[in-house]
């Protein structure tokens, strides 16, 4: 199972808005709406932030939203602030029975 | 509050094994599935591992098939992952996280256990 793929890395200023693409197959990303995405900083462990490509956990920021378009899912943070900075993982269940992750995009607030 | 304790982590060499452990509490524990996911240092995350609820049906990485066994003791709330036949790939943090029904989003995570496989 290929690990998704995300962009090594994007950049924003505080309050602008950037979006994460997470891109898969239709054995995955493409054929469930069980993509999720993470957030982890340094030395800690990942928070889920999306579920369901588009449910946000309690307690998550309304700024955090997740869309999804064939094998193709985004995840946009709005009015980006600086602990937002942080690595970014998108997750998929598989046609396998089990879980991809995307390799990781790194948040730069500026 | 749900929470996961990792532990079991360590220095173990090419060709040993090692066994780790996460103690759940917070949460009916026989009633979700569990996960195993790694982190290597510096890169991305791997999922490993899961298990059902009842610990009757496993899910395994093609990486780590034959080589790693997932197991749970539902009466002690507690989540296993045997780990054989160790290579230095395999060097990493390991973390256990509660899942699903079935494994597909792990959440939350424990603090993680750092493997390192090195002579």
């Amino acid at each position: 199972q290929s690990a998704l793929t995300q962009p090594a890395s994007v950049s924003g200023s505080p309050g602008q808005s950037i979006t994460i693409s997470c891109t898969g197959t239709s054995s995955d990303v493409g054929g469930y709406n069980y993509v999720s995405w993470y957030q982890q900083h340094p030395g800690k462990a990942p928070k889920l932030m999306i579920y369901d490509v588009n449910i946000r956990p309690s307690g998550v920021s309304n700024r955090f939203s997740g869309s999804k378009s064939g094998n193709t899912a985004s995840l946009t943070i709005s009015g980006l602030q600086t602990e937002d900075e942080a690595d970014y993982y998108c997750s998929s269940y598989t046609s396998s029975s089990t879980i991809v992750f995307g390799g990781g995009t790194k948040l730069t607030v500026l | 509050e749900v929470q996961l304790l990792d532990s079991g982590g360590g220095l173990v060499q090419p060709g040993g094994s090692l066994r780790l452990s996460c103690v759940a509490s917070g949460f009916t524990f026989s009633s979700y599935s569990m996960s195993w996911v790694r982190q290597a240092p510096g890169k991305g995350l791997e999922w490993v591992s899961g298990i059902s609820g009842s610990g009757d049906i496993t899910y395994y990485a093609d990486s780590v098939k034959g080589r790693f066994t997932v197991s749970r003791d539902n009466s002690k709330s507690t989540l296993y992952l045997q780990m054989d036949s160790l290579r230095a790939e395999d060097t990493a943090v390991y973390y256990c996280a509660k899942d699903r029904r079935v494994p597909a989003t792990p959440n939350p995570w424990g603090q993680g256990t750092l493997v390192i496989v090195s002579s």
